[in-house]
């Protein structure tokens, strides 16, 4: 148990535009999931932290207004990156805390964004 | 902010060796966890250590919380190819195994058979 999915797992965009990423957890219910990015051969950053029915916190130095997340429901969130940048590219990961039967956070396996 | 400090930054062993590696941070973190990522996935949860001084085994690793609550060690006896990956430490301020967590740098280790 504790699955976490992510989709997609590789997308390329123009610059300008602005794509979707999903973050499920498919077996357990997630009140709260975390949006990690990573740039190559470098640690996992934290971007923010997503809330089911409230607003997401956001890191300092992190654009809210960029980088848009909604949790909608107990087992999805989604990051938009808008007018991405090729400066955006990057490996976006999420993970998501298990509150029953036991706790535990579980990492998804990212999405690899290349903007050109 | 906090920031953790691990080392070495990449280790290339001989399949059989055993490999350690550290982190440090500048601050108190309250539960120590250790992941492994192999590329292009997310990673994965080898051990979570939650109290000082705590020494805790899974299979061939073997981590142990430091008494100062600001390091901790990841050992790997015996290694093997499958081991490869990379390697990160990060700590959480609170006493649980989820929250916000601050990672370090990672090791990248390769074994050669």
């Amino acid at each position: 148990g504790a699955v976490v999915s992510q989709h997609p797992s590789r997308v390329i965009c123009k610059s300008g535009t602005s794509v979707k990423i999903e973050c499920r957890s498919l077996d357990f219910q997630a009140t709260t999931m975390f949006w990690y990015r990573q740039f190559p051969k470098q640690s996992l950053m934290l971007m923010a932290t997503s809330n089911e029915g409230s607003k997401a916190t956001y890191e300092q130095g992190v654009e809210k207004d960029k980088f848009l997340i909604n949790h909608a429901s107990l087992t999805l969130s989604t990051l938009t990156v808008t007018s991405a940048h090729p400066e955006d590219s990057s490996f976006y990961i999420c993970s998501a805390v298990r509150d029953y039967p036991t706790v535990g956070q579980y990492f998804g396996p990212g999405t690899r964004l290349t903007v050109t | 902010g906090q920031q953790l400090n691990q080392s070495p930054q990449s280790m290339f062993i001989q399949e059989g060796e055993d490999v350690s590696m550290n982190c440090t941070s500048s601050s108190i973190f309250n539960t120590w966890l250790w992941y492994k990522q192999e590329p292009g996935e997310g990673p994965v949860l080898l051990i979570a250590l939650y109290k000082a001084g705590e020494l805790t085994s899974n299979g061939r690793l073997t981590a142990q919380f430091g008494i100062t609550r600001k390091d901790s060690f990841l050992n790997i006896s015996a290694s093997i190819p499958s081991d490869v990956g990379i390697y990160f430490c990060a700590g959480l301020a609170g006493g649980t195994s989820y929250g916000k967590l601050t990672f370090g740098q990672g090791t990248i280790l390769t074994v050669h058979p």
